[in-house]
């Protein structure tokens, strides 16, 4: 079955570091990149940056780079994003996806709540 | 920039509903012919999940009373008849400039 099972939810102070991680199972994982997206509450989706699993190319979002790390781990099917600096508007859910064939992302993952506050 | 409407979208069951996304850009790739453009429905505490790729074909699993339609700039989410089920909110997505991805506000299809 094809899916992609996310960590569990985070608390962080202002100013700490929180990473994310993301297993993908029922595909080759080297094959499809991954994206990451974030949603604040009550608001839209934010794309974050996209990984390629086979080489670990990366690409991040202008508003973010300098602030994110995104890797992989091939040999457990794992992606992992970082974010640093972190401050209260990074309070969101923060979700993976797999880029398919056709290019659109699918599946996601159930979302990675990240709480910031002091 | 993707700027979708309406926001917010109250339907009766059984009822036709309609959604428009409009690109700043053409999301129409010269180079493969094909055209950047997703929906994606976010049904209340889940995660999106695909509807249609490329403008108008269908996702796996995707009930045929979804579709889509429209080219280059101008895009349309059609639901022939709304179920319960059809509630949350509807995003379109571009990805235009691979592997970037950039999504409308969405819209918040509700139930009368």
């Amino acid at each position: 079955q094809l899916q992609l099972v996310q960590s569990g939810a985070e608390v962080r102070r202002p100013g700490a570091s929180v990473m994310v991680s993301c297993k993908a199972s029922g595909y080759t994982f080297k094959h499809h990149g991954i994206s990451w997206v974030r949603q604040a509450p009550g608001l839209g989706l934010e794309w974050m940056g996209w990984i390629r699993p086979d080489n670990g190319n990366t690409k991040y979002a202008l508003s973010f780079q300098g602030r994110v790390s995104m890797t992989r781990d091939t040999s457990r099917s794992m992606a992992y994003m970082e974010l640093r600096s972190l401050r209260s508007d990074d309070t969101a859910v923060y979700f993976c996806a797999r880029v398919a064939y056709t290019g659109a992302v699918d599946p996601w993952g159930q979302g990675t709540l990240v709480i910031v506050s002091s | 920039v993707l700027t979708q409407t309406p926001l917010s979208l109250p339907v009766t069951p059984g009822e036709p509903a309609s959604i428009s996304c409009r690109s700043s850009q053409s999301l129409l790739n010269p180079d493969d012919g094909k055209t950047s453009l997703d929906w994606y429905l976010q049904r209340p505490g889940q995660s999106p999940q695909l509807l249609i790729y490329l403008v108008s074909y269908r996702a796996s699993g995707v009930p045929d009373r979804f579709s889509g339609s429209g080219s280059e700039t101008d895009f349309t989410l059609k639901i022939s008849r709304v179920e319960a089920e059809d509630v949350g909110v509807y995003y379109c997505m571009q990805r235009v400039e691979f592997p970037s991805l950039t999504f409308g506000q969405g819209t918040r299809l509700e139930i009368k």
